[in-house]
This record gives structure tokens, sequence and C-alpha cells, in this order.
């Protein structure tokens, strides 16, 4: 099985630098997903990650490492309409299927 | 914007009740999954099919069933609604191949009462 951890709850100012942290245990690893919902939304993908590194678009970007089982996505220049939940996702062994974490749910205040 | 469709978006029903949640998606894809969705939790994967007439019951144990007949189509059917059953439902598809994230349709919200 996997084991996905989040923080649960974030707060951060309108403008300023926000990073998710995600850890994971998985055997076989085989990708890292991360996706926003809104509230009452469908989740919604923002970036994938399978090597280590940073993949960047436009105000977001999401890091990994695979020798630590962890990943970051990292939000630059918040606007309130990033409040919203934040899933990451893994994969691993040769399934495509991902299993999600709980997810971290972001609160941006003015 | 995601091809991938759910209905009804909202249901409330009484216990006993047979009931079908469609989803339905144009994109072509084999891969088709459902999640269910509790307020503040992780999504659990309930059942999921990789073409058709293939389907898998997933990590979550669920007494609800589907079926696939055609690539589009992918419903899930409760023989018999019970409270315990209230919860979100969420239906994705994905490409086949490495790096191919999954689409989600808006979701069912079932209410069992």
């Amino acid at each position: 099985g996997q084991n996905i951890d989040q923080p649960t709850e974030m707060t951060a100012t309108e403008g300023a630098i926000v990073q998710i942290n995600c850890t994971y245990q998985t055997s076989g690893f085989n990708g890292l997903f991360w996706y926003q919902q809104h509230a009452g939304e469908a989740p919604t993908f923002l970036s994938y990650n399978v090597l280590d590194g940073l993949e960047e678009k436009g105000r977001f970007s999401s890091f990994l490492s695979r020798s630590k089982g962890y990943s970051y996505l990292l939000l630059k220049e918040l606007q309130m309409k990033d409040s919203a939940s934040y899933l990451c996702a893994v994969r691993s062994g040769g399934s495509y299927i991902p299993t999600f974490g709980r997810g971290t749910s972001l609160i941006v205040h003015p | 914007e995601a091809d991938i469709y759910q209905t009804p978006r909202y249901l409330v029903i009484g216990t006993g009740k047979k009931i079908t949640l469609e989803c339905s998606q144009t994109m072509g894809h084999d891969k088709m999954y459902w999640y269910q969705q509790d307020p503040g939790m992780e999504l659990h994967l309930i059942h999921y099919s990789y073409g058709v007439n293939s389907t898998e019951k997933g990590d979550l144990s669920s007494e609800s069933t589907v079926s696939r007949i055609r690539t589009e189509h992918f419903p899930l059917t409760l023989e018999s609604a019970r409270p315990s059953h209230t919860s979100q439902y969420l239906c994705a598809s994905s490409e086949d191949g490495q790096g191919t994230e999954a689409f989600f349709g808006q979701g069912t919200r079932l209410t069992v009462v």
C-alpha cells in the first residue's frame, strides 16, 4: 500500500509564496501528481513529476525527491482564488491508478 | 475543459432505493475510475476499468457495482441505498501512458435518508 502525508491546513497572505509539502511511502514509485480542488468542485490537474527536480508552470512549481519520498507544490504571487484544497497523488508499481492524500486546505487572506 | 460528465449533480433518495450514477466522457479514454470522497477526506478508489468489458474493485470496499459496455460510459449502481452511502462520488478518466493525468467529472453528491 501507500502512505501519503500532507498538512491538513495552511494559511497565507495574498501576494505571498506558499509551499505545500507531501511525503509518501510506496514501493515501485511511478509518478506523483498535484491537483487543485475548490470546494464542491472536481479536482483539476496541476502538475506531474516522475524524475527528481523542479517542474515550473507559471505561478505553480512542483518538486520531487524520490530518494526522500518527498514532493512540494510551490505557489507564487498568491491570489484569493488560490484558496482551495491541494491534493497530492502517487502512482506505484505497474498501476496507472493514483492514490490520493487527504489534501491540504489552503486559505488565502487579504 | 475536461469532457467528462456526471449526472445527477445532487441526489436525495430514500433508504432501500436502487440508484444509478451516470458518467460519460467524450475523450475516448480507455481508463475510467470511480472515487468516493467525504468532506475533508481523501479520495478513495471504489471501482476502475481499463477498457470495455473490464471492471475491477478498488481499495475501498463498496456495495456498488459498475459496468463498461461502451468506452464512453461507466455507470455506478447501488442496488439498495443506505445512509452509510451518503457521500460525494467522483468519476474520472485518463489516457494510457506514463504521465497522463486523470480528468474528473463534477461529481454527484448523494444523500440517503
